[in-house]
């Protein structure tokens, strides 16, 4: 099956500065990439996705890469804020399953 | 608004308890899943359902099952549960080629 890996474990940010996190995947079938933020104490939620024929999409301060002959797709967050901090989760899926990364827990430091 | 309810939010629990976590949908969604979350280890899933006869197990499904009794309802079970078990549950609803709406979530405690 897909094996999705996830880098830093953790990150610290002063705010202002970005933020990236890397994930690779290992099933050249995956074709949608969400990412998901979980805050402390709730539930995850989409805040940005990417499928296999995109190279790059932005929405505000937040961008996805993905190279597909690497295998390898980044979360990139500009001008941080310290509403920001939050774990975040990359995910790979060929249209069923959604395997995930292991999280990122990112500190945006005021 | 439409979104993914589950029941109980906490529950302690002893072990050899037989428990049942639910989850509903007002999504319209066809597919349901169930992960469980521990520190270090992300989301893994436990059961899947794109459908109201369709169950098919995940790569951590021992000492689980699932019921999917309707479209908008989707049911974990945990037969005999034990300490290793103790984790955040989380229900998922998408169609498919979308992304998750998870649920609230479920905190259970075994011991």
């Amino acid at each position: 099956g897909e094996n999705v890996e996830q880098h830093p474990s953790t990150l610290s940010v002063q705010e202002g500065d970005s933020a990236v996190i890397k994930c690779t995947y290992s099933d050249s079938a995956s074709n949608y990439f969400p990412w998901y933020k979980q805050e402390l104490g709730k539930r995850p939620q989409l805040i940005i996705d990417i499928r296999s024929n995109v190279g790059e999409k932005k929405d505000q301060r937040i961008a996805v890469t993905l190279n597909k002959t690497a295998k390898h797709f980044s979360l990139h967050i500009t001008e941080t804020q310290p509403e920001d901090s939050a774990v975040y989760f990359c995910a790979a899926s060929t249209g069923n399953q959604f395997y995930f990364g292991t999280g990122t827990s990112l500190t945006v430091i005021p | 608004d439409a979104d993914v309810t589950q029941t109980p939010r906490n529950r302690i629990t002893k072990t050899g308890k037989r428990i049942m976590l639910e989850c509903s949908q007002t999504k319209g969604h066809d597919r349901m899943y169930w992960y469980r979350q521990d520190p270090g280890l992300g989301l893994r899933l436990i059961y899947y359902s794109f459908d109201v006869k369709d169950i098919n197990k995940g790569e951590i499904s021992d000492g689980y099952s699932v019921s999917r009794q309707a479209q908008a309802k989707f049911s974990l079970s945990l037969e005999s549960a034990i300490p290793n078990q103790t984790a955040l549950y989380f229900c998922a609803t998408n169609r498919a080629g979308e992304g998750y709406t998870f649920g609230s979530g479920t905190r259970l405690t075994v011991v």
